[in-house]
């Protein structure tokens, strides 16, 4: 049983194209997290979400919306996208501020 | 701000080698510290970590141990495997802070 599950695993899309990339975790943690890595493998926080509030958004541009349902689920909607959006994007869920984050797979997003 | 330092790559080892992988961390708290591993194609899976200072944390071989004094946390094993090839990340994490913040990333190949 997927821990922290995300859709799609891969993802190619043409400039300009709104979309979304799933995530659900089955671990009943409070927090969920997006990070973005870039191809250097560096990671960046881009959102979290504590019970459904936003805690953090790191200068994110306003075309990347997460939209959590629920505290099991946190979704990634991109509008317009562009090339420097290619990039693997993980979610991920901790049970507290501070503790082990886990994080799933990742989704490979190449933008054309 | 927090932050995290770790050797830059990347590291090549033969098999049975003996592997060390430095971090440094800064903080204005008492944070926990962690290693994560990430595997081609997966997302990052936690390896090791320790909440304060002195602790050691230890799995499949590698250890680590907190010191506060060298603000370091740096990754050992006594004998790597061709299997151990990866992406390391340090990482730090203040209780009650959403924002885990990770180390660039050190990749490592064994080669047999």
């Amino acid at each position: 049983d997927t821990a922290v599950s995300q859709t799609p695993k891969y993802l190619v899309t043409q400039m300009g194209n709104d979309k979304s990339i799933k995530c659900e975790q089955n671990l009943g943690h409070d927090t969920m997290y997006w990070y973005k890595q870039d191809s250097k493998k560096f990671l960046k926080i881009m959102f979290s979400y504590n019970n459904k509030e936003l805690i953090i958004n790191e200068t994110v541009p306003n075309r990347f919306s997460p939209k959590s349902p629920d505290k099991a689920h946190l979704n990634l909607h991109i509008n317009s996208l562009e090339l420097g959006d290619s990039a693997v994007y993980f979610c991920a869920s901790s049970q507290a501020a501070g503790d082990t984050i886990y994080f799933g797979e990742g989704s490979w997003l190449t933008v054309v | 701000g927090n932050s995290v330092t770790q050797m830059e790559g990347p590291v090549t080892l033969s098999e049975e080698a003996f592997l060390t992988i430095n971090c440094t961390y800064t903080a204005t708290g008492y944070p926990s510290l962690f290693w994560y591993v990430q595997y081609p194609g997966e997302g990052l899976q936690l390896l090791l970590k320790a909440t304060k200072a002195d602790d050691k944390g230890s799995n499949k071989g590698f250890e680590a141990t907190y010191r506060k004094e060298t603000t370091s946390f740096h990754l050992e094993k006594g004998s790597v495997q061709v299997s151990d090839s990866a992406v390391y990340f340090c990482a730090l994490s203040d209780r009650g802070n959403n924002d885990m913040r990770f180390g660039a990333g050190t990749r490592l190949t064994v080669k047999p």
